[in-house]
């Protein structure tokens, strides 16, 4: 069946430096690969995209790679501040009739201070 | 703008009593919309998803159900809840062509 890995599970880096999460599928009819970020009791809100015809997105801080080939798709943040501790999740979409999306089990990013 | 609303926002429940959470959208036309489930500190569980009315996609075997009865409202039920229930209840929705799924405020469920 269709599957999202995420790794690492937790993330702990100091303020100022990067972070890298990364996620691989396993349907290879996946083309919409969104970000959510979570904070605590809140709703995941979207944060970043990419489709399945672009390698590579930037958005200020954040940015995501995709190497379809190798279904492997990765958020990066650069100069990490503490309001970016939260829940990440990465996800892959493909259409059956409707969109469905499969998220990755979540990756909680600490930024100490 | 489209939003996304779900009561109640938390819920306390017994054992093997009935449940109904409710999802209504805003702003939007023949939306798919989706049921996610999240225990404490874990992932999001598809549970349930629907391209129009009546249309209804079970994605996990249990004790829930869901309906549509409309185009803008989907409903989550339980005849008999169960501890495991308990969790972050999201529901979510796309729209027109568009991939991106939106999420509701969510409904924490408490089953004791």
């Amino acid at each position: 069946g269709e599957n999202v890995e995420q790794h690492p599970s937790t993330l702990s880096v100091q303020e100022g430096d990067s972070a890298v999460i990364k996620c691989t599928y396993s349907d290879s009819a996946s083309n919409y690969f969104p970000w959510y970020k979570q904070e605590l009791g809140k709703r995941p809100q979207l944060i970043i995209d990419i489709r399945s015809n672009v390698g590579e997105k930037k958005d200020q801080r954040i940015a995501v790679t995709l190497n379809k080939t190798a279904k492997h798709f990765s958020l990066h943040i650069t100069e990490t501040q503490p309001e970016d501790s939260a829940v990440y999740f990465c996800a892959a979409t493909f259409y059956t009739g409707g969109f469905k999306t499969i998220f990755g089990a979540g990756t909680r990013l600490f930024v100490k201070a | 703008s489209q939003t996304i609303h779900q009561w109640p926002a938390t819920l306390v429940q017994p054992v093997g009593s009935p449940l109904s959470l409710e999802c209504t959208v805003e702003g939007t036309s023949n939306p798919n919309l989706y049921w996610y489930r999240q225990a404490a500190g874990r992932g999001l569980q598809l549970l349930f998803y629907s391209v129009g009315i009546g249309q209804i996609s079970s994605e996990v075997p249990q004790n829930l159900s869901a309906s549509r009865p409309q185009d803008r409202q989907f409903i989550l039920s339980s005849k008999k809840l169960l501890l495991s229930d308990s969790g972050f209840y999201l529901c979510a929705r796309t729209s027109g062509n568009a991939e991106t799924q939106y999420f509701g405020p969510g409904t924490r469920l408490l089953v004791l």
